[in-house]
């Protein structure tokens, strides 16, 4: 079973609030992943790093920013929310090992909405 | 570049029938091939993944994938559906971007399964 958490599991919030979500590992990994995804519908990558004080933008927009300042924690934020937000993220991690073939392992996600 | 198809956003079968689900990916060089299942409200999970070896993979829960590079295909495939395998299924690929790897998501395709 994968160790990768995310908090808040819901979170519904108003317009112009600052949020932050929280997704921490405990599997040493080094690379971790933020993924956008709306209600049955495809992944996309908005966030990622490959270390600490690493991390590079996806290939979504977005106006969300991370940071990696330890290895287990990557935090997304939101300076001010809006509608346009609402959606499911998913947090992931993957080993940073020669070659491609490593898979990477989901939180259970965090459903945002926005009012 | 590495890409993912999913053919059919939607799938049904019987309980106890086969389940087939199609993934095709476009890759510049041998692919590292995943798939990983979704269950509602939750993140994903790990089925199966293909890196290099034999081309007929197992995986969790009885399902399997066979790499077949002419075709350039990585089908899901369990002989008998259960009703606990309705559920959002997404092929993936590993895309190297020069600098590092990240995974690309297909679609998705949703597993009904009836009585």
């Amino acid at each position: 079973e994968a160790d990768i958490y995310q908090t808040p599991r819901y979170l519904v919030i108003g317009t112009g609030k600052k949020i932050t979500l929280e997704c921490s590992q405990t599997m040493g990994h080094d690379k971790m992943y933020w993924y956008q995804q709306d209600p049955g519908m495809e992944l996309h990558l908005i966030h990622y790093s490959y270390g600490v004080n690493s991390t590079e933008k996806g290939d979504l927009s977005s106006e969300s920013t991370v940071s990696r300042i330890r290895t287990e924690h990557f935090p997304l934020t939101l300076e001010s929310a809006r509608p346009s937000h609402t959606s499911q993220y998913l947090c992931a991690s993957s080993a940073s090992r020669t070659g491609e073939n490593t898979e990477a392992f989901f939180g259970q996600g965090t459903r945002l909405t926005v009012v | 570049a590495q890409s993912v198809t999913q053919l059919g956003s939607h799938v049904s079968v019987s309980e106890g029938a086969l389940v087939l689900l199609r993934c095709n990916y476009s890759s510049s060089v041998p692919p590292y091939l995943f798939w990983y299942v979704q269950y509602p409200n939750q993140g994903l999970q790990l089925l199966l993944k293909y890196t290099t070896g034999a081309t007929l993979v197992k995986g969790i829960n009885g399902f399997e994938a066979e790499f077949k590079k002419s075709e350039t295909s990585f089908h899901l495939t369990k002989p008998s559906a259960h009703m606990s395998d309705a559920a959002e299924y997404f092929c993936a690929v590993t895309r190297w971007t020069g600098t590092a790897s990240k995974l690309t998501f297909g679609t998705g395709t949703r597993l009904q399964v009836t009585l």
